[in-house]
C-alpha cells in the first residue's frame, strides 16, 4: 500500500480554469502538508494541518485553497489557474507537528497550464 | 528572509571516490538538519537527519553539522551511479511561532563510472 498517495500524477489544463489535486495517507500521520517544486528543483512549502486545521498558510494567492476533510485527507484546489502555476505539487505527511521527523512526500503532480 | 543556500552543481564525481555536499543556512536558532535524497522524476526520501554538532555515520553516508558556522554537509563514501541524484539540505526554522522545514535549492549529483 502506499503511504501518501496523491492523484493525478499529471495534469494539463489551459489558463483560467479550477482544477483539484487530492492526497491522502495511511500512515496514522497527524500532519500534512503541500509543497510546491518548481522548475529550479526549489521545494518551497505551501500549507501544513495538523488533525484538520491550518497552521502554516504561506504567501501563496489565494486562488490556493487547501482543505482537510479529516486527518488523512488533504485536497488543494487552485482557481483561475495562471502560467506560473506550473510546477510539481509534493502532498506529504508526518507523525507531529514540529520539523524534527521525517517528511513522507507522495510521488507528486506535474502540473502544466498552457 | 530565512534561507538555506547550497551549490547547485552539478557535481560531478567518480565512482568509488568521496562526493562532499555544503549547506549553510541563516537561522541561528535551528535545531534540526536534514538531506533529502531525490531522484529525477520522483518525490524526496529522507536520507540523514542530525541534531548535535559533529559527525554522524550511516552506513556510506555521514552528515557534519557545526552550528556554530551554520553550516551542513553531507559526505558521500565509495559513491556509486545509484547515488547520482539531487541532494536537498533541509533546516527546521521557526517562523511566527511556527515551525517549518525549509529546503535549499539542491546540488544535483552524478558520480562517473
Amino acid at each position: 500500500d502506499t503511504a501518501v498517495s496523491q492523484t493525478p500524477k499529471y495534469l494539463v489544463t489551459q489558463m483560467g480554469n479550477d482544477k483539484s489535486i487530492k492526497c491522502e495517507q495511511n500512515l496514522g500521520h497527524d500532519t500534512m502538508y503541500w509543497y510546491k517544486q518548481d522548475s529550479k528543483k526549489f521545494l518551497k512549502i505551501m500549507f501544513s494541518y495538523n488533525n484538520k486545521e491550518l497552521i502554516i498558510n504561506e504567501t501563496v494567492p489565494n486562488r490556493f485553497s487547501p482543505k482537510s476533510p479529516d486527518k488523512a485527507h488533504l485536497n488543494l484546489h487552485i482557481n483561475s489557474l495562471e502560467l506560473g502555476d506550473s510546477a510539481v505539487y509534493f502532498c506529504a505527511s508526518s507523525q507531529g507537528t514540529v520539523n524534527n521527523e521525517k517528511l513522507f512526500f507522495g510521488s507528486g503532480t506535474q502540473l502544466s497550464v498552457l | 528572509q530565512k534561507e538555506v543556500e547550497q551549490n547547485s552543481g552539478p557535481l560531478s564525481v567518480p565512482e568509488g571516490a568521496i562526493a562532499s555536499l555544503n549547506c549553510t543556512y541563516s537561522d541561528r536558532g535551528s535545531q534540526s538538519f536534514f538531506w533529502y535524497r531525490q531522484y529525477s522524476g520522483k518525490s524526496p526520501e529522507l536520507i540523514m537527519f542530525i541534531y548535535s554538532n559533529g559527525d554522524k555515520e550511516d552506513g556510506r553516508f555521514t552528515a557534519q553539522l557545526n552550528k556554530a558556522s551554520q553550516y551542513v554537509s553531507l559526505l558521500i563514501r565509495d559513491s556509486q551511479p545509484s547515488d547520482s541524484a539531487t541532494y536537498l539540505c533541509a533546516v527546521n526554522m521557526e517562523d511566527f511561532g511556527n515551525e517549518k522545514l525549509t529546503f535549499g535549492t539542491g546540488t544535483r549529483l552524478t558520480i562517473i563510472p
